[in-house]
């Protein structure tokens, strides 16, 4: 039971470029959400998703898309990246919402620099 | 005023000592609240979650204030091990699938 996986752990991009990172989750979990960490900002969300197929807008989506096709994978790019997207990117699950099944599982985190 | 709130410390403690610190939220409808360790450049594990008045587990407890609305965090007997930044997480006003975390408040330990 490999929990909540991310890939890549670490990335490079020039301004411009484009990336997919990808999160997997073997908990069979409804809920993933995509966060990024910078220093003193704490957890901010971008986007997440409810359910296969569903996905919706959290505090910070701009710059971003997701794409749930699968229950156990969650997508998440860049199209055109910015040096403002530089930053620590954790993917999260939860069996649900609500109390006692919104417990967030994370990933490891990728290590995203644009230059 | 930001949803979640936390005092970011950091908070230098001896060994052995005993620390605590809150976190405020603002939505008085929030049923679930959550305190989350993370290590440097590591992912947030969750340390224990508080759906009623309080939670313990071994030498952590967490109390919950709904009157005046905050969580804290009471750690006894502290090891060198619980150096860390201790994440408070409350779910969001406007969804309840949404969890809004704090910036993290920074304990070190010195022996």
């Amino acid at each position: 039971n490999a929990g909540v996986t991310q890939t890549p752990k670490f990335r490079v991009l020039k301004t411009g470029q484009s990336m997919t990172l990808l999160c997997a989750q073997d908990m069979n979990h409804e809920y993933m959400y995509w966060y990024r960490q910078d220093p003193g900002m704490g957890l901010r969300l971008i986007h997440y998703s409810v359910g296969e197929g569903t996905t919706a807008k959290g505090e910070v989506p701009d710059g971003y898309n997701v794409s749930r096709l699968k229950k156990q994978n969650f997508l998440l790019g860049l199209e055109s990246a910015a040096p403002s997207q530089t930053s620590v990117y954790f993917c999260a699950s939860s069996y649900a919402s609500g109390p006692s099944t919104d417990t967030q599982y994370f990933g490891p985190g990728t290590r995203l620099t644009v230059l | 005023r930001k949803e979640v709130e936390q005092d970011p410390g950091p908070f230098n403690v001896p060994e052995g000592a005993t620390v605590a610190f809150n976190c405020t939220y603002s939505n008085s409808a929030s049923q679930s609240f959550f305190w989350y360790r993370q290590d440097c450049r590591k992912e947030p594990k969750l340390l224990m979650s508080v759906y009623s008045s309080g939670n313990e587990d071994g030498r952590f407890t967490a109390q919950l204030n709904r009157a005046s609305q905050y969580i804290s965090l009471l750690i006894r007997d502290s090891k060198l091990s619980d150096s860390a930044t201790y994440l408070c997480a409350v779910n969001a006003h406007s969804s309840a699938s949404k969890i809004i975390f704090g910036s993290g408040t920074r304990l070190s330990i010195r022996p």
